[in-house]
């Protein structure tokens, strides 16, 4: 596609529900990355893929999250059992392979509220 | 140091002001220095690449300097404009592969 589409763009879900967030990169980019921003923080790394491995999944917060990657393409963020505290922007990226020297081009991003 | 930092956090200036934001990071483990615009309601859009110490790279009244020994880049613009008002955002890749975010400057411009 022409640029980086996530849906929903807005996701409302109570606490203990499970949430997925979809990320289709831009066509022919094998990096795809994930952060989110929480209010009045800085981006916060998540997870990277390399097609579909992912080399580093150091910054998931806990195991209630988890993210695949079919082939080159969508990938899905999955959050179980939400908790206030995951509330937050939650952005995708991709770029044309792992070393990002193309620069990353991100999405419009997922703003997922917990009640 | 250990993280990515900017300075200052805001800053607002008048139109046609000159200014210009720090970014710090780790000076070992070195790959790319990534600088990134992200005004409201949109999503960050990327500005710079650099990788050379030296490196000095410019997109219209926007450059960037970078100083890998000391672990420094600058970004400056010049003549600022109203449509310049965004949060400019530097980030760093180790050898890791994960891209590492400041918490951003956010610009202001008054016209």
């Amino acid at each position: 596609g022409a640029g980086v589409s996530q849906s929903p763009s807005n996701k409302v879900t109570e606490k203990g529900k499970d949430v997925e967030l979809r990320c289709d990169p831009i066509s022919g980019h094998t990096a795809l990355y994930w952060y989110r921003q929480r209010l009045g923080q800085g981006l916060e790394f998540l997870i990277y893929f390399q097609g579909n491995s992912a080399p580093d999944k150091s910054g998931l917060p806990s195991d209630r999250f988890s993210a695949e990657r079919t082939g080159e393409s969508v990938s899905t963020l999955t959050i179980q059992r939400t908790q206030q505290e995951d509330s937050a922007v939650y952005l995708c990226a991709s770029s044309l392979d792992s070393t990002g020297l193309d620069g990353y081009t991100f999405g419009s991003g997922t703003r997922l509220t917990v009640v | 140091i250990l993280n990515v930092e900017q300075s200052p956090q805001s800053l607002h200036v008048q139109e046609g002001d000159s200014t210009n934001f720090t970014c710090s990071f780790p000076s070992s483990n070195f790959y790319a220095l990534h600088w990134y615009r992200w005004e409201t309601a949109k999503s960050p859009e990327a500005l710079f690449v650099m990788t050379l110490n030296g490196d000095e790279k410019k997109k219209g009244r926007i450059s960037a300097t970078l100083n890998t020994k000391e672990g420094y880049s600058y970004l400056y613009i010049k003549g600022s404009q109203p449509e310049d008002s965004a949060t400019y955002l530097c980030a760093h890749r180790g050898n890791t592969g994960k891209l590492i975010f400041g918490q951003g400057t956010t610009l202001q411009v008054k016209p």
